[in-house]
Order: C-alpha cells, then sequence, then structure tokens
C-alpha cells in the first residue's frame, strides 16, 4: 500500500519565477493538504482540499494556489516566488468524513524541498 | 498559535524509556491529542493519538491525565533511531476533517 507520495524531492527555482508541486494521496485517500516548513521551525498549514474545493486555507498569500484532481491527487503552485519561500512543502492525505469532527488520522509525505536563489 | 507547550529538548539513555510530556490546558472536549515525529531531512510520522484513555501501538504509549491538560509519550526502549523531533498537536476539528498546528515540539537525542 503506497503511502503519500511527492514529486520532485527537491528543486531549485529562481526568484520571480512559479513552481509546481505534485502529491498522491495515500489510498483510499480522498483530502489533502499542503504544509511549508521552514527551517528549524514545525510545518504551518497551507490549505486543505477536498471534492476538488479548497476547503480550509492558512495564512498564506494569494501567490500560493492549489488544485485537486477527480483521482484525489493534488498540485501546490506558487507564483512569483521569493527567496523566503524556500522551505520544505509537505502534502498531507487523509479520508474525510462528513459529520465526523475528529479522529481520522493524517499521512505526510516525504517532502519536496525547495530552494529559490 | 499552538495550543500545545513541550520543552524543547530531551535526551535519554539507549535502552531506557523516553517520556515526552505536553501541556494542553486549552483543549476541548472534542479534541484529540496526538503525537508525531519527524526524522531530520523527512516527513513527520504518525504515532498515536488519544481522546481520554490511554493509548498503546507497536510504536508508544499515550498517557493522558484524567483532566485531559496534559499527556505523555512513552517509548518503552528508545533506540539511536529514535533520535527526533517529536510534535504533540491538539487536533482542530470541523466538518473538513480538521488541520494540525504544530509547535516547536521536543527534539529527542538518544544517547549511547
Amino acid at each position: 500500500d503506497a503511502g503519500v507520495t511527492q514529486s520532485p524531492t527537491h528543486l531549485i527555482k529562481t526568484r520571480g519565477q512559479q513552481v509546481t508541486l505534485r502529491c498522491s494521496p495515500k489510498s483510499g485517500h480522498d483530502t489533502v493538504s499542503w504544509y511549508q516548513q521552514a527551517l528549524g521551525q514545525g510545518p504551518q498549514f497551507i490549505f486543505q482540499y477536498y471534492e476538488e474545493e479548497e476547503r480550509q486555507r492558512g495564512n498564506f498569500p494569494d501567490r500560493f494556489s492549489g488544485h485537486q484532481f477527480p483521482n484525489y491527487s493534488s498540485e501546490l503552485n506558487v507564483n512569483a516566488l521569493l527567496l523566503g519561500d524556500s522551505a520544505l512543502y509537505l502534502c498531507a492525505s487523509t479520508i474525510l468524513n462528513p459529520g465526523q469532527t475528529s479522529g481520522n488520522t493524517i499521512y505526510f509525505g516525504e517532502g519536496s524541498w525547495l530552494t529559490v536563489v | 498559535d499552538a495550543k500545545t507547550t513541550q520543552p524543547p529538548s530531551m535526551d535519554c539513555a539507549e535502552g531506557r524509556a523516553a517520556n515526552l510530556p505536553c501541556n494542553h490546558s486549552t483543549i476541548s472536549g472534542n479534541e484529540y491529542v496526538y503525537w508525531y515525529r519527524q526524522i531530520h531531512s523527512q516527513g513527520p510520522q504518525y504515532i498515536i493519538h488519544g481522546l481520554k484513555n490511554n493509548e498503546t501501538n507497536e510504536m508508544a504509549s499515550l498517557i493522558i491525565t484524567e483532566d485531559r491538560k496534559s499527556s505523555t509519550l512513552i517509548l518503552p526502549h528508545a533506540t539511536l533511531r529514535d533520535t527526533a523531533v517529536y510534535y504533540c498537536i491538539v487536533r482542530v476539528s470541523n466538518n473538513q476533517g480538521g488541520k494540525l498546528i504544530f509547535g516547536q515540539g521536543t527534539e529527542l537525542s538518544v544517547k549511547p
């Protein structure tokens, strides 16, 4: 059973460029979230997708956008890259049970390391 | 902001039990306590979670106080591979499946 998979594992971009990161959720999962982790910090929630819509969003600018596909996979797009966007980007997945408020375990991928120069 | 407080670092001797404390004094009645760990440069790994009762799995045990204001993660026989940052997280719950708010975590060093 494949877990959460992300690609690419590492990439380098120049300031002002755009980047797309990809995620396939764990088998059977329908909800995908994205996190940003700067060096020495805990992961910060960016947004969550369910049924191809953004359901929750953290405190990130509109330069950060996403998409979820019918097969539940997801992309994170970051436009107009800044040096401060250099970080580990983590994808996480779970199963959403409407009406159940908690208890479904969230699993993480190994992340995509983005360096902006 | 994270709803949990953890010591920034701890040491443990290899083979001994590692007891990692966490305070979550403002936890709500329907919020779970989750523990994850993150080994350097890898994604966070789920360890265990609980609501009220103590929980045990193949990785660890979770002890939650009766008032639910604190908990302790126990690694019964720590190995060098358990060296990692451990995050205690109170699950923000809503109908959208919840998100995780990470704090700074506890950096556990297991020493030979």
